[in-house]
């Protein structure tokens, strides 16, 4: 089935400074990689997508970015805040196209 | 409406003691997802629906956990007997069939402590 491996597992950045989160897929046949964001003691949500037939995508500070020959994708945070600060997940879909597979995430510390 | 509603939010209990979690997903989802979050082992997805029916349950860990979904707005997850190392936050989701692309809502979460 579908795994889905994330780095780093911790990452401490300065604020204003750039943050970049990798994640590596193994099925070739999955299309869509959403991130979550999980602040503490909340639940995760949505904070973008990107499916196979783009190779990038971006939404005001936040962008990610698909290499499908690779098998990975990033996301990446410019001008980073303080409350930014939260666990970000990458995620793909099974071999089915029903089910998300998480990383194990990644905790994001901003410094201010 | 309300979003996907989880309860209880907190559970403690002692080990070999039965525990049910409830879910009701948001109206018109076709999917219903449980994950089990832990530091370790990060989001993991224990079982899934689609129009109530399970459709994969191979990330349930032992036979000591159940699911069900007795109709499209309420489902469970049991654990009998429950041991120390169930003690995590477990979350259900859900969205909506149509496509591949749907956003996946989750719910507020279960913190289940097992002494």
């Amino acid at each position: 089935g579908e795994n889905v491996e994330q780095h780093p597992s911790t990452l401490s950045v300065q604020e204003g400074d750039s943050a970049v989160i990798k994640c590596t897929y193994s099925d070739s046949a999955s299309n869509y990689f959403p991130w979550y964001k999980q602040e503490l003691g909340k639940r995760p949500q949505l904070i973008i997508d990107i499916r196979s037939n783009v190779g990038e995508k971006k939404d005001q500070r936040i962008a990610v970015t698909l290499n499908k020959t690779a098998k990975h994708f990033s996301l990446h945070i410019t001008e980073t805040q303080p409350e930014d600060s939260a666990v970000y997940f990458c995620a793909a879909l099974n071999q089915a196209g029903t089910a998300l597979i998480f990383g194990k995430g990644t905790t994001l510390s901003v410094s201010s | 409406d309300a979003g996907v509603i989880q309860s209880p939010r907190h559970e403690v209990t002692e080990m070999g003691q039965e525990v049910t979690l409830r879910c009701k997903p948001i109206s018109g989802h076709d999917y219903l997802f449980w994950y089990r979050q832990t530091m370790m082992r990060g989001l993991e997805l224990l079982i899934y629906f689609n129009n109530n029916v399970p459709i994969d349950d191979s990330g349930m860990p032992e036979d000591r956990f159940s699911a069900k979904m007795p109709n499209a707005s309420f489902s469970t997850l049991k654990i009998q007997p429950s041991e120390p190392r169930d003690s995590a936050v477990y979350f259900c989701a859900s969205r909506l069939a149509l496509g591949s692309y749907n956003e996946q809502f989750f719910g507020p979460g279960t913190r289940l402590t097992v002494l």
